[in-house]
């Protein structure tokens, strides 16, 4: 069975600071890795995914992310913040025994403060 | 506009009484799914649909019941015998559930209160 951890239920940081938010997951088999953002009292929007290939996938408006395997990680990161980054991030898993089936961690929720 | 509409955005229910939250896609989706939402848990699969009159159970899934009835459609009713209904709803879907690269699309949710 997959599980995904998010070691910081809340990280605040200052306008322009970089922020790392932080995913562990675990699977027995190849793993396909998302962070999903989501804004006050609205849905989840997918913000950047790894299915394959380079372990450093970017999303437009500056974050990244990279699938380390050794370390079962997949850590989002951002060198300069603005108050407009201020929401929940999610990371999910799945796998080719889960079908579509995504498992999420419990949330981060990032404030940006002025 | 392609998307996923959820209907009502706030909801308030009597214990006791059974609720519908509505989801909508237009995006010719073949999967469906509802999750729920509570502070410091992530998302919890409720049920999911892999194709119209068909579905399965999540994790989550004693008292509340779907149905498929249409492709585009997906209702979720929480019965009164699910305990502790508070939560925010969120609706999904994806193209299909063939493969676990593909992409799911959120309504924007719906927030369920019992008095």
């Amino acid at each position: 069975a997959q599980s995904v951890t998010q070691l910081d239920s809340q990280v605040p940081v200052f306008e322009e600071a970089p922020v790392e938010l932080r995913c562990n997951y675990s699977s027995s088999v190849s793993v396909y890795l998302f962070w999903y953002v989501q804004y006050p009292n609205q849905g989840l929007q997918l913000l950047l995914k790894y299915l394959s290939g380079s372990t450093l996938v970017e999303s437009i408006n500056g974050f990244e992310a990279e699938f380390n395997k050794s370390q079962t990680s997949f850590h989002l990161r951002k060198p300069s913040v603005h108050i407009s980054d201020t929401a929940e991030y999610f990371c999910a898993v799945s796998d080719n025994n889960a079908g579509n089936m995504l498992t999420f961690g419990g949330g981060t929720r990032l404030m940006v403060k002025p | 506009d392609g998307g996923i509409t959820q209907s009502p955005k706030y909801l308030f229910r009597k214990e006791g009484q059974n609720v519908t939250l509505s989801c909508e896609q237009n995006l010719n989706h073949d999967a469906m799914y509802w999750y729920r939402q509570d502070p410091g848990q992530g998302l919890r699969l409720i049920y999911y649909s892999q194709i119209v009159n068909d579905f399965q159970k999540g994790d989550i899934a004693e008292g509340y019941s779907v149905s498929r009835e249409k492709k585009e459609s997906f209702p979720l009713t929480v019965t009164s015998a699910q305990k502790n209904p508070t939560a925010f709803y969120l609706c999904a879907s994806s193209i299909d559930s063939s493969g676990p690269y593909n992409e799911q699309f959120f309504g924007p949710g719906t927030r369920l209160t019992v008095l």
